[in-house]
């Protein structure tokens, strides 16, 4: 049973525009939302996190969108260059539990 | 500090094999995760343990499996007998309570590849 639904599986974006990644969950006991970045041959790193009491967060060119009644989250990426190429995961954890349960990943290639 | 360190970085074995994945978390962090990726299923959580205790190992696909902490700076996964479905990458990740318990760190992971 896959809990994190993650979408597109790949994204191709041209230099400076908008890359969005979606994800949606069903399990309403998740109450942190994380985006993980991952390079090649590299574990994956945090990238930024919300909690599901507010709506958005941004940090730098990028922004997390929580939608809490339709249980989807989403990631975007402004003025996107061609470093943010890599892999996008989106991740929650059950409240009062520790591990995390991922999305299938987001293959993301900026092309100049 | 180095991170979370795992070795071996990559792993070629045969079919029946044992195998043994290291880890070292960041020094201070009391949350050790370890995590399996392959394309069919993503990243999946195997076990963890906090303060050196197995907390949840639910995530462990069978028997074969096996994973201690033996101190806080050292964790094994073990594989006995390992067969090709096994073929992997595992991290392993470390975070510190009063951070939210939320902010793991991962390793560079370890290529298992069983033949």
């Amino acid at each position: 049973q896959q809990q994190v639904k993650q979408s597109p599986q790949s994204l191709i974006v041209q230099k400076g525009g908008i890359s969005i990644i979606n994800c949606a969950y069903e399990n309403t006991a998740f109450d942190y939302f994380p985006w993980y970045q991952q390079f090649p041959g590299k574990g994956p790193a945090l990238l930024i996190a919300i909690r599901p009491d507010v709506s958005e967060k941004k940090e730098g060119r990028f922004t997390i969108s929580f939608n809490k009644s339709a249980k989807q989250f989403s990631l975007h990426i402004m003025d996107s260059q061609p470093g943010d190429s890599a892999t996008y995961f989106c991740a929650a954890r059950v409240s009062g539990a520790d591990g995390l349960t991922f999305g299938k990943g987001t293959h993301l290639i900026i092309q100049p | 500090d180095a991170g979370v360190i795992q070795s071996p970085r990559h792993e070629v074995t045969e079919m029946g094999q044992e195998v043994t994945l290291r880890c070292k978390p960041i020094s201070g962090h009391d949350y050790l995760f370890w995590y399996r990726q392959t394309m069919m299923r993503g990243l999946e959580l195997l076990i963890y343990f906090n303060n050196n205790v197995p907390i949840d190992d639910s995530g462990m696909p069978e028997d074969r499996f096996s994973a201690k902490m033996p101190n806080a700076s050292f964790s094994t996964l073990k594989i006995q007998p390992s067969e090709p479905r096994d073929s992997a990458v595992y991290f392993c990740a470390s975070s510190q309570f009063g951070t939210g318990a939320n902010i793991q760190y991962f390793g560079a992971g370890t290529r298992l590849s069983v033949l």
